[in-house]
């Protein structure tokens, strides 16, 4: 059974620092990996999508790398800013269904 | 276009009643999935649809618990005999077809609170 794990549960950081998010499961059979951002009391928004062929994913300011064999996903985001702050998840897909992460609550302070 | 909704966004219900939660995915998305998030939790999965059938409801925690996509397109997540423990936000997703290596879309959630 898939297991994803989060570090940290929770990080706060003043404005303009460039940050890591990381991520680990325990099957590294994935056909993907998604990272989310979830506002409180909103739905799952989706910010990178990687594939299993691939080594990272760049959006803007967000980086996403995946090392399939050692089972870890890292979230970079670079000069982060006060709207940066909400939950991040991070999910892998082994098929049928997603396996979530608890998620990593950042506060970005101005 | 239109995303993943999902209604009601609020349902508060007393313990034992029954309660339907509803989603209609992106038009032409063949896929849907349904995950329930408890407070301070990530998503877990429950069940998952290709066209109207259940390809896997592993994730289903018990009999009381039971979905349906009669013609392909909007799902129903029906919960009988409701209990405390139910309270939580029930998210849906969907993606254009059965390829493991698509992207899920999700709705903004049903929170359902079971007094």
């Amino acid at each position: 059974k898939q297991e994803v794990t989060q570090i940290p549960a929770a990080l706060s950081v003043p404005e303009g620092e460039n940050l890591v998010l990381n991520c680990s499961f325990t099957d590294s059979a994935i056909y993907n990996l998604q990272w989310f951002r979830q506002d409180p009391g909103k739905g799952l928004t989706s910010l990178l999508l990687i594939q299993s062929s691939q080594r990272e994913q760049t959006s803007g300011r967000l980086n996403a790398s995946l090392d399939k064999s050692s089972g870890r996903s890292t979230l970079y985001i670079a000069a982060s800013q006060p709207g940066d702050s909400a939950t991040y998840l991070c999910a892998a897909n082994s098929g049928n269904m997603l396996t979530f992460g608890g998620g990593t609550r950042l506060m970005v302070k101005p | 276009g239109a995303g993943v909704s999902q209604t009601p966004s609020n349902k508060v219900t007393e313990k034992g009643k029954y309660v339907e939660l509803r989603c209609d995915p992106i038009s032409g998305h063949t896929a849907l999935y349904w995950y329930r998030q408890s407070l301070g939790q990530g998503p877990e999965f429950l069940i998952y649809f290709q066209g109207t059938g259940a390809a896997d409801d592993s994730g289903l925690p018990n009999d009381r618990f039971f979905a349906v996509r009669p013609e392909g397109s909007v799902s129903t997540l029906k919960i009988q005999r409701t209990e405390r423990g139910d309270s939580a936000v029930y998210l849906c997703a969907s993606t254009p077809t059965r390829a493991s290596y698509n992207e899920q879309f999700f709705g903004p959630g049903t929170r359902l609170t079971v007094l």
